[in-house]
C-alpha cells in the first residue's frame, strides 16, 4: 500500500526565512510520481510540482525549490526568503505509475505553514 | 482558476437528511476524483470515474454514491447524514486523453463545504 508521511503539522516563521517542508512516502512500485499541492486560506488545492521516480534532479522555480532521494524516500519541498503568501497548507502526494485512466493520488495530512511579517 | 466547478460551494443540512454535489470537470477531461477532506482523517480518496465508468474505490462510505454522466459531469449522493460527514468535498479531474499526455497531476475545484448540524 501506498503511503505519505508529513511528520511536521504546523511551522511558524517570520518573512525571510528559508523553510524546509518533509515528505517521506512508501511504495513497492518501481514506477511513481510524487506531488506538492498548495491549499491556501481560500481553500482551492493548487498543483505545484510533479516528480517521477525516475527522475532525481533537484527542481528550482523561483523561490521554490524541490529535493527528490530515492535513497530516503523523501521528496521535501523548501522555500526560500518565505513570505507572507506563502502562508497555507502543504500537501504531499504520491501516485501509482499512471495511465491514462488512473492517476489516484494518496495524500499526506499536510502542513501548516504560517509565515509572520 | 483550475477549470473544475464544484456547486454548491456551501450547504448546510440535517441528521438524516441527503445531499447531492455536483462536479463539471475540465473540458475534455475523462476522470473525475472525489476527495473527502475533514480535519481529522486529511484528505481521503472517496471514488473514481472515468469516461462514465467506475474506475477506482477508496474510502467510500455505503451511505455515499456518485456516478459521471455521459457529459462528464459527476454528482456525489450523501445520505442518511451524520455530524461527522461534515467537511469539505472536493472534485478533482484529469487525463484529457489516455495517453502519455496525461501528466499525472489532478486539477481541484475549489470544493463544497458541507455543514451537517
Amino acid at each position: 500500500a501506498q503511503k505519505v508521511t508529513q511528520a511536521q503539522t504546523e511551522i511558524s516563521v517570520v518573512e525571510k526565512e528559508d523553510v524546509t517542508l518533509d515528505c517521506v512516502y512508501e511504495t513497492r512500485d518501481t514506477t511513481y510520481y510524487l506531488f506538492w499541492y498548495k491549499q491556501p486560506p481560500s481553500g482551492e488545492l493548487v498543483f505545484l510540482i510533479r516528480r517521477n521516480s525516475f527522475d532525481e534532479q533537484n527542481e528550482i522555480s523561483g523561490r521554490y525549490s524541490w529535493n527528490f532521494q530515492k535513497s530516503t524516500s523523501s521528496f521535501n519541498f523548501t522555500i526560500t526568503a518565505s513570505q507572507v503568501v506563502d502562508s497555507a497548507v502543504y500537501f504531499c502526494a504520491l501516485s501509482e505509475a499512471l495511465t491514462g485512466a488512473n492517476s489516484k493520488l494518496t495524500f499526506g495530512k499536510g502542513i501548516t505553514l504560517s509565515v509572520r511579517p | 482558476d483550475s477549470g473544475v466547478t464544484q456547486t454548491p460551494k456551501h450547504l448546510i443540512t440535517a441528521t438524516g437528511q441527503r445531499v447531492t454535489l455536483r462536479c463539471s470537470p475540465r473540458s475534455g477531461d475523462l476522470s473525475v476524483y472525489w476527495y473527502q477532506q475533514s480535519l481529522d482523517q486529511g484528505l481521503q480518496f472517496l471514488i473514481q470515474y472515468y469516461n462514465g465508468e467506475e474506475r477506482a474505490k477508496g474510502n467510500i462510505l455505503e451511505r455515499f454514491s456518485a456516478q459521471q454522466f455521459p457529459d462528464l459531469h459527476s454528482e456525489l449522493n450523501l445520505s442518511s447524514l451524520e455530524l461527522g460527514d461534515s467537511a469539505l468535498y472536493f472534485c478533482a479531474s484529469s487525463a484529457r486523453t489516455s495517453g502519455i499526455s496525461n501528466t499525472g497531476e489532478l486539477f481541484f475545484g475549489e470544493g463544497s463545504r458541507l455543514t451537517v448540524l
